[in-house]
């Protein structure tokens, strides 16, 4: 089976610096791979999604992340982050024959700071 | 369009009582999903289902039932509560059962079993 590791539980920015958040995941082939974010008592919303091409992929909310296969990882980054990007954040890989069974990570919480 | 719609959004259960969480789209989605939530494990895939008939057990099926008699409706069945299934519990959608197809995640119902 696969798995999706968030290394960080917790990560603190401050409000207008970069942002930069881990995953790694296990799977043999390409992976279907996502991320979403959840605001507090709120569903999940899709960032943006990886299946093939080119590996920096471009989402909502001015976020992006880049898929390297030597590493395993498909990290999240933003260049400036607002207070609003306050959330929990979770990678995802599609598994299964079509890749719609999601295996998630922990998830990574994003505190700003003015 | 509504989206996904799961009621109740809150349920106090006793141990052993039974009851069903509803989830519905209306956005003529084939594929539909279950999943919990817990602190620090992220979300995982309870149930599924491609089509109107057809369900399949994801990693954490047991003391769940689910069916699937309409494509707009796919209800989650707790037979007999346990305190180890207080959770918080999400139903997707996708229009296809691929895995380029975003998957739309209801708000989620919170559930306690005491």
């Amino acid at each position: 089976a696969q798995s999706v590791t968030q290394p960080d539980i917790h990560i603190t920015v401050s409000e207008g610096a970069s942002l930069e958040l881990r995953c790694n995941y296990s799977y043999g082939a390409t992976p279907y791979l996502f991320w979403y974010v959840q605001s507090p008592g709120q569903g999940l919303q899709l960032l943006l999604k990886y299946f093939s091409g080119d590996t920096l992929v471009q989402g909502i909310k001015g976020f992006e992340a880049e898929f390297k296969r030597s590493q395993s990882s498909f990290n999240l980054r933003k260049p400036s982050v607002h207070w609003s990007d306050a959330a929990e954040y979770f990678c995802a890989v599609g598994e299964g024959e079509y890749g719609n069974k999601l295996v998630f990570g922990a998830g990574t919480i994003l505190r700003v700071k003015s | 369009n509504a989206g996904v719609t799961q009621t109740p959004k809150f349920q106090v259960l006793k141990t052993g009582q039974s009851m069903t969480l509803q989830c519905a789209q209306d956005m003529n989605h084939e594929y539909m999903s279950w999943y919990r939530q817990d602190p620090g494990m992220g979300l995982r895939l309870i149930h599924y289902s491609v089509g109107a008939g057809i369900t399949d057990q994801g990693e954490v099926p047991n003391g769940y039932n689910v069916s699937r008699s309409t494509t707009e409706d796919f209800p989650l069945r707790l037979l007999s509560a346990a305190p180890s299934q207080t959770s918080v519990y999400f139903c997707a959608s996708s229009y296809g059962i691929s895995g380029v197809n975003e998957q739309y995640f209801g708000p989620g119902t919170r559930l306690t079993v005491t």
